[in-house]
């Protein structure tokens, strides 16, 4: 069955650090793998989305993420955190079997707090 | 472009009563999603229309939820009766059609059943 993981309940960070949000995922196929970000009481707003090609993928706000297909992962990262950036992440894959369809499978989200 | 829009974004109903949440997507996306997200779970997959079709409703629990889209517009989701564990919040998404495209989110209706 398809699948995303994403083994991180929270993650905390200082301003002005480096972030990394990790996610893994179980596809049969070539994965489409996107990242969302949901603020509170918001819905979720796209950030980035991997298809194919460069594994090095650019994103809103500053945001990229790496595909890393013998490790099946595609972990978000942001070289300096914002305190704005504090929100819920998700990680999702496209389901191959929706026929083409944007049916998307989700992770259960990290919680990013940047700290001050 | 306005966005996902949807309504009520807060109800709060008793067991076995009913509920309805309306959606109307960007003007001109073909395709229309109803997520549930339960609290601490990332957003499932309930109803998916193309137009005015079914193309997914596998997750659907069918005794209980229905939706439609009768114009190939906007959308409505029902719940009747609803059970405590339908407390979530309810998202819609539209895409413009088949491809590899993003999907735009509106505010969620959170619904708390008591």
């Amino acid at each position: 069955a398809q699948s995303v993981a994403q083994p991180e309940d929270q993650v905390n960070v200082a301003e002005g650090n480096p972030l990394t949000v990790k996610c893994t995922y179980s596809v049969s196929g070539n994965p489409y793998l996107f990242w969302y970000v949901q603020y509170p009481n918001r819905g979720l707003q796209f950030l980035l989305k991997y298809i194919t090609g460069d594994n090095l993928v650019k994103g809103s706000y500053g945001f990229e993420a790496e595909f890393n297909k013998s490790q099946t992962s595609f972990h978000l990262k942001k070289p300096s955190a914002l305190v704005s950036d504090s929100a819920l992440y998700f990680c999702a894959v496209r389901d191959p079997g929706s026929g083409g369809y944007n049916k998307l499978i989700f992770g259960a989200g990290t919680r990013l707090a940047v700290h001050p | 472009e306005a966005g996902v829009a949807q309504s009520p974004r807060y109800k709060i109903i008793e067991k076995r009563q009913s509920v309805a949440f309306w959606c109307n997507p960007i003007s001109g996306h073909a395709t229309l999603y109803w997520y549930q997200q339960i609290l601490g779970q990332g957003p499932k997959l309930l109803i998916q229309f193309q137009n005015n079709g079914v193309v997914d409703d596998s997750q659907l629990p069918k005794d209980r939820f229905s939706a439609e889209r009768l114009k190939g517009v906007d959308s409505t989701l029902k719940i009747q009766p609803a059970k405590l564990e339908d407390s979530a919040v309810y998202l819609c998404a539209s895409s413009p059609a088949r491809g590899a495209n993003v999907l735009t989110f509106g505010a969620g209706s959170r619904l708390t059943v008591l």
